[in-house]
């Protein structure tokens, strides 16, 4: 079956400090990968993708690499701000469309 | 502001009772997807449609419906509602139905609370 798993949380780090969450996951066939980062109130943002193995998706300073021999999907920055506490959740698709999100884990960063 | 719109906000009723939540996509955006987040179920991603036709179907109970129509908004219909379908619902869109090539923008929600 499909299933992603994800570091439970909550997070809690000073500002930039480095960041981790660790995600894996199950899946038949050759699924893509998603981070989503959901701010207090509002509905889910597409922070970065990835579509294959090794591909590395980017944005905002948040990095997660696809990693087919580990089957995992762990997301990274380097330094974090304030603005960064959120909830991120790790998502993946397969080729049927159909979605599957791991828990999901609270950051907050402290000044 | 993602574009994607979503009535409404809030939404109490009782148990038995039926409900209709609808969304509006981005401008452009052909596929409509629909989600529930609980706190004890997480994020779970319900159906999809592409273009009026049913595109994946995910942890959709049968006692939930949707339909998507000519100008692209669609609905979602929980029917005999249980304690348990409290929960965030969420609607997102996309440009095509290509699934895993896709963005996907989210709408603000609407917080079913039955009682």
């Amino acid at each position: 079956g499909n299933s992603v798993t994800q570091m439970e949380g909550p997070v809690t780090l000073s500002e930039e400090a480095f960041l981790t969450i660790n995600c894996t996951y199950t899946a038949t066939g050759y699924p893509s990968l998603f981070w989503y980062v959901q701010y207090p109130g509002e509905g889910l943002q597409l922070l970065l993708k990835a579509t294959k193995a090794d591909d590395k998706g980017s944005n905002k300073g948040f990095e997660a690499t696809y990693r087919k021999e580990t089957t995992s999907f762990h997301l990274e920055k380097g330094s974090v701000q304030v603005s960064d506490s959120a909830v991120y959740f790790c998502a993946l698709m397969n080729t049927g469309n159909q979605f599957y999100f791991g828990t999901g884990t609270s950051l907050t960063v402290i000044p | 502001d993602s574009g994607v719109t979503q009535t409404p906000k809030h939404l109490i009723t009782a148990t038995g009772q039926r409900v209709t939540l609808r969304c509006s996509p981005r401008s452009g955006d052909l596929s409509v997807y629909w989600y529930q987040q609980s706190l004890d179920q997480g994020l779970q991603f319900l159906i999809q449609y592409y273009n009026g036709e049913e595109r994946a179907k995910g942890n959709i109970l049968e006692r939930f419906s949707a339909q998507q129509f000519p100008d692209l908004h669609s609905e979602l219909n929980l029917s005999s509602l249980e304690l348990g379908d409290s929960a965030l619902y969420f609607c997102a869109s996309s440009v095509g139905g290509r699934g895993v090539q896709e963005t996907q923008y989210f709408g603000p929600g609407t917080r079913l609370l039955v009682l």
